[in-house]
């Protein structure tokens, strides 16, 4: 099935250092959802996205609705060691019901 | 948001036996999702259940294999049916949070390991 382009698949920084992933998709985007998945956990919702060019944030993360509708973005400022874990980015695309996946990027945090 | 529970959230099971995890909301949901999540990997659908109809499969999932129940709007049942080590899996509940928005809500998981 349809997937989206997560990227980086990986990243190991500092704490303190800030953090960017994003998402891309060849296909239109109505809404976009970050989520953050801890070790034997179910994904826990972030962010929700529904205009182009929307950009909200929750404490330290912000995310951004491209205006192209075909990516997303996620920041994370000031990186601690409970920011480890899997991020994925999901969404809807054009009039499909189902929720289209990032493969994640797993961020480890070096205190 | 929508606070959802799993039962159970790990089990260890023998080849050809059957699993039935359960599956609770807090509150009145129209739609609930079953996904199906390898290590390491991303989220796969297995089905949609809708209260008061049968569950709707996505390709490569079948209702003999993964049976679902949905008798209510808080409650849902997925049974993996005829397990092998394939099945090997975390399953994840899911469902819709407030009506009109797109978000969905996970449950914490049954991790599922066949013998």
């Amino acid at each position: 099935g349809q997937q989206l382009n997560q990227s980086p698949q990986s990243m190991f920084i500092q704490e303190g250092e800030d953090v960017s992933m994003n998402c891309t998709s060849s296909s239109i985007f109505n809404t976009w959802l970050w989520y953050k998945q801890d070790p034997g956990e179910g994904p826990v919702l972030l962010i929700a996205l529904y205009k182009a060019g929307e950009l909200t944030s929750n404490g330290r993360l912000t995310a951004q609705f491209g205006i192209t509708r075909k990516d997303s973005f996620l920041n994370i400022s000031a990186s601690i060691p409970s920011d480890v874990g899997i991020y994925f980015c999901a969404g809807y695309a054009g009039n499909n019901r189902k929720l289209i996946w990032g493969l994640g990027t797993s961020l480890a945090v070096n205190p | 948001s929508a606070v959802i529970s799993q039962k159970p959230s790990r089990d260890i099971c023998q080849r050809g036996t059957s699993l039935t995890i359960q599956c609770q909301v807090d509150s009145q949901v129209t739609m609930m999702f079953w996904y199906r999540q390898q290590p390491g990997q991303s989220l796969t659908l297995i089905a949609t259940a809708n209260q008061g109809s049968e569950a709707t499969y996505e390709s490569g999932f079948v209702i003999d294999k993964f049976p679902i129940s949905r008798p209510n709007l808080t409650f849902s049942t997925l049974t993996v049916s005829n397990m092998s080590p394939e099945d090997s899996s975390i399953y994840l509940c899911s469902s819709k949070g407030a009506v009109g928005t797109d978000t969905q809500y996970f449950g914490p998981g049954t991790r599922l390991t066949v013998l």
